[in-house]
């Protein structure tokens, strides 16, 4: 099992640039999120799925988007790239939270954002 | 919303114990988690309390009271290598959603 994995791991982009970043994970797990973590503000929630065709907001959507065509991938898209989006991102995968299991989180290694 | 504190930072001595807080106002509590992260890493699972009362993991145990909407993550015998951030995170599940809500963390440091 590669358990969740994110691509890319670093990346730069100029203010008004969209890219997408990739998350995938081969657990079977119906529930995952994408978190951005800024110093002194703790991890954030910007989306979140319940399952394919699923997705629903967190904390911070704005300036995201997310969609759930497979039960694997969940990718995020930066629509325009703004400096506040610098940050560190995180994508997760869990069995519902709460259900059998705990719904532990597994987390992905993170994707480090500069826009300029 | 949710509002979770815990404390910036912490210092202990190797062999130790410490104790880590975190309180919670929340609607919608479903359970509350601990994550461990190191610098520059994903955070890792630690423990998921659902009910009042303690539980314990070898050298970590946690404790959650929903009544008082506190929990605690306490280490024991600690070691140079659990210098980290330790993160509360608390679960919501209400009809508007099934989501967790981490706290800022503390930052651990073990000293000699």
């Amino acid at each position: 099992n590669a358990g969740v994995t994110q691509t890319p791991k670093f990346q730069v982009l100029k203010t008004g640039q969209s890219m997408t970043l990739q998350c995938a994970q081969d657990m079977n797990h119906e529930y995952m999120s994408w978190y951005r973590q800024d110093p002194g503000m703790g991890l954030r929630l910007i989306h979140y799925s319940v399952g394919a065709g699923i997705t629903d907001q967190g904390e911070v959507p704005n300036g995201y988007n997310v969609s759930r065509s497979t039960t694997e991938d969940f990718p995020l898209r930066l629509l325009s790239a703004a400096p506040s989006q610098t940050s560190v991102y995180f994508c997760a995968s869990s069995y519902s939270p709460g259900s059998a299991g705990q719904g532990e989180q597994y987390f992905g290694p993170g994707t480090r954002l500069t826009v300029t | 919303g949710q509002n979770i504190d815990q404390p910036t930072e912490m210092t202990a001595t190797e062999g130790a114990i410490v104790q880590i807080n975190c309180t919670y106002q929340t609607s919608g509590f479903n359970g509350l988690f601990w994550y461990q992260q190191h610098a520059g890493e994903a955070p890792t699972f630690l423990s998921y309390n659902v009910l009042d009362g303690l539980e314990e993991k070898g050298r970590f145990s946690s404790f959650l009271s929903r009544s008082k909407g506190y929990s605690y993550l306490l280490l024991k015998e600690l070691q140079m290598k659990d210098s980290a951030s330790y993160l509360c995170a608390v679960h919501v599940l209400t009809g508007g959603g099934n989501k967790l809500t981490f706290g800022t963390g503390t930052q651990l440091k073990v000293e000699l």
